[in-house]
């Protein structure tokens, strides 16, 4: 099955300083992977995702991903954090059931952003 | 549009008591799913539907009942509720499977169990 690590509970950065945020996946076959960002007493909202093609993907709010197969990571990243950026980020694969696809959550990366 | 929505937001009960979570969506979304959301444990997935009729378990279903009898709604029932099942619940759908189409979240409900 299909699994997600996520590196770190917990993230402090400056504002104005470079965010990065750790996902290492397990999968046996090629990934579809996804980073959400959930605000304080707010759903799951999606970033970004990979599935095919380009290993960079752009998302929302300046975030990025890049895909490395060799390091089996998808970490997430932004320049130059805003306060507003502090949330709960989550990292999660998909996996196929054979009559439909789930995804796999990992455990989350609160990240605080500081003056 | 009202996107996903959930009710109620908050809700406390008792050991033993049972009680359905609502969940509607009006994107007309085939796919809809619950999850619940523990400290430190990310979100786990109960059950999920890919379309009115259709339903299957998830990684954590124990102690949860769901059915779909319409594209819009899917409700979560849990029979006899445990102290184990405190937690916060979302809901989830999208217009195709997750893995190829965006899902959209509810607000959540916080459940409590005595």
């Amino acid at each position: 099955a299909q699994s997600v690590t996520q590196l770190g509970s917990h993230v402090s950065v400056s504002e104005g300083a470079l965010v990065l945020l750790r996902c290492n996946y397990s999968s046996s076959v090629p990934p579809y992977l996804f980073w959400y960002v959930q605000y304080p007493n707010q759903g799951l909202q999606l970033l970004l995702k990979y599935t095919t093609g380009a290993t960079l993907v752009k998302g929302i709010n300046g975030f990025e991903a890049e895909f490395k197969k060799s390091e089996t990571s998808f970490h997430l990243t932004k320049p130059s954090a805003h306060m507003s950026d502090a949330a709960e980020y989550f990292c999660a694969v998909s996996e196929y059931t054979g009559t439909a696809s789930k995804l796999t959550f990992g455990t989350g990366t609160r990240l605080q952003v500081t003056l | 549009n009202a996107g996903v929505t959930q009710t109620p937001k908050f809700q406390v009960l008792k050991t033993g008591q049972s009680m359905t979570l609502q969940c509607a969506q009006d994107m007309n979304h085939e796919y809809m799913s619950w999850y619940r959301q523990d400290p430190g444990m990310g979100l786990r997935l109960i059950h999920y539907s890919v379309g009115a009729g259709i339903t299957d378990q998830g990684e954590v279903p124990n102690g949860y009942n769901v059915s779909r009898s319409t594209t819009e709604d899917f409700p979560l029932r849990l029979l006899s509720a445990a102290p184990s099942q405190t937690s916060v619940y979302f809901c989830a759908s999208s217009y195709s499977m997750p893995d190829t189409d965006t899902q959209y979240f509810g607000p959540g409900t916080r459940l409590t169990v005595l």
